[in-house]
């Protein structure tokens, strides 16, 4: 299965600044997913990104809140931007890889103070 | 849309027990329900899956059976380990028509205890 890179593992962040998280797979994906996952709860969809295009979002996530950007089929970025301690959450990257599971990054714990 | 209950919410064997984890989907279409593993600071690991079209399927310690009929999909793991402790989350997905990939909807987790 794919190996994923997600950066950065953790970070602390001030309400009102925007945090920007990277994932790096190892092979070439077509599809590349972000999640958020509250704290002691399960895995809700954010939003597809899509190579060369605007990412698909999910019911209740709105592109200026979480931007995406995917250049290419090894990349992606989330951007949490103006953020609250409601936002505070582990956001994990996702990819469906040749064997047509999905594999997940290790995730970015983030907490907004 | 797709629901997925997922029960308990926290379990707790001792080590060499068999502990088992009950999913319930409301689609009937839902045709396939991976579960996956996670450890704690780390991503979830696909652990095992099952096809609409199976009714069992096992590896080693594990295995997990599926019910279309009632609409319910089980985790079994026997002779547990303390290694065998961690949040186990199941999901039920079905193709989707534009994009032919699966969209998952996940259950809400069990943490599982495994008493040394």
């Amino acid at each position: 299965s794919a190996v994923i890179s997600q950066k950065p593992s953790r970070d602390i962040c001030q309400r009102g600044t925007s945090l920007t998280i990277q994932c790096q797979v190892d092979s070439q994906v077509t599809m590349m997913f972000w999640y958020r996952q509250q704290p002691g709860q399960s895995l809700t969809l954010i939003a597809t990104a899509n190579q060369g295009s605007e990412a698909t979002y999910e019911s209740g996530f709105v592109i200026d809140k979480f931007p995406i950007s995917r250049p290419n089929l090894t990349f992606s970025t989330l951007t949490v931007s103006n953020m609250s301690p409601e936002d505070s959450s582990i956001y994990l990257c996702s990819v469906l890889d040749r064997t047509g599971g999905y594999t997940f990054g290790s995730g970015t714990r983030l907490t907004v103070v | 849309g797709e629901n997925v209950e997922q029960h308990p919410s926290t379990l707790s064997v001792q080590e060499g027990d068999s502990a088992v984890i009950k999913c319930t989907y409301s689609d009937s279409a839902s045709n396939y329900f991976p579960w996956y593993k996670q450890e704690l600071g780390k991503g979830p690991q696909l652990i095992i899956d099952i096809r609409s079209n199976v009714g069992e399927k096992k590896d080693q310690r594990i295995a997990v059976t599926l019910n279309k009929t009632a609409k319910h999909f089980s985790l079994h793991i026997t002779e547990t380990q303390p290694e065998d402790s961690a949040v186990y989350f199941c999901a039920a997905s079905k193709a989707e028509r534009a994009s032919g990939t699966y969209k998952y909807i996940f259950g809400t987790g069990t943490r599982l205890k495994v008493l040394a």
